[in-house]
């Protein structure tokens, strides 16, 4: 089993839908990080959180330490938006980081 | 994606070659890594440095060798190219310790053959 598992693999949406992207871990950890990955390959960290929630434009990301969740929203989605959302979480105690294996979203207009 | 430079972005090698990856940054961090990414897994540690001079192995460190002279260079090298090997791979920068922000390359796309 994964230490880092997110749901769902694949999300197509239309245009305006509220979006929610999933992960949970199993690990402790010192922080969890939402990144987005666009065709074309290049990795952007949108989020680094330890606890509650921030919030970045449409974009909100929570996190429930006890429960070793957190979830990514999007509000208002656009077809801009269609990317793969990875979710990452480093290590309590080191510098290692593990990694889900995405989330392909497609918004269609 | 400032700050962090990638090269090459594409390579194809034959195996049993060798080659180096190259990666630097101009943010003056201390923390850099390599990472390899395959179709329908995450993200995986190859090796990594918190400072010159200091390197760790990650996750799947066999085949690669690294070295960190100076602050803002980190190559990887494949010593004997297999085609196991054939993967997208990123250089990813970050201060201090895993909870700060991370900064990623471009990626560099390598075939083995």
């Amino acid at each position: 089993k994964n230490e880092v598992e997110q749901s769902p693999q694949n999300l197509t949406a239309q245009e305006g839908e509220f979006i929610t992207i999933n992960c949970s871990y199993s690990v402790g950890i010192s922080a969890l990080h939402w990144l987005q990955q666009h065709p074309g390959g290049g990795i952007v960290s949108l989020f680094m959180l330890s606890s509650g929630k921030k919030k970045h434009g449409r974009l909100i990301a929570t996190i429930n330490i006890q429960e070793k969740h957190s979830s990514l929203h999007i509000t208002a989605s656009h077809p801009r938006d269609s990317a793969v959302y990875i979710c990452a979480v480093g290590m309590y105690n080191n510098n290692d980081m593990r990694f889900g294996a995405g989330t392909r979203l497609t918004v269609k207009p | 994606n400032a700050g962090v430079t990638q090269t090459p972005k594409f390579q194809v090698l034959k195996t049993g070659q060798s080659m180096t990856l190259q990666c630097a940054q101009d943010m003056n961090h201390e923390y850099m890594s390599w990472y390899r990414q395959d179709p329908g897994m995450g993200l995986r540690l190859i090796h990594y440095s918190v400072g010159a001079g200091i390197t760790d192995q990650g996750e799947v460190p066999n085949g690669y060798n690294v070295s960190r002279s100076t602050t803002e260079d980190f190559p990887l090298r494949l010593l004997s190219a297999a085609p196991s090997q054939t993967s997208v791979y990123f250089c990813a920068t970050k201060t201090g310790y895993s909870g700060n922000t991370i900064y990623f390359g471009e990626g560099s796309w390598l075939t083995v053959v």
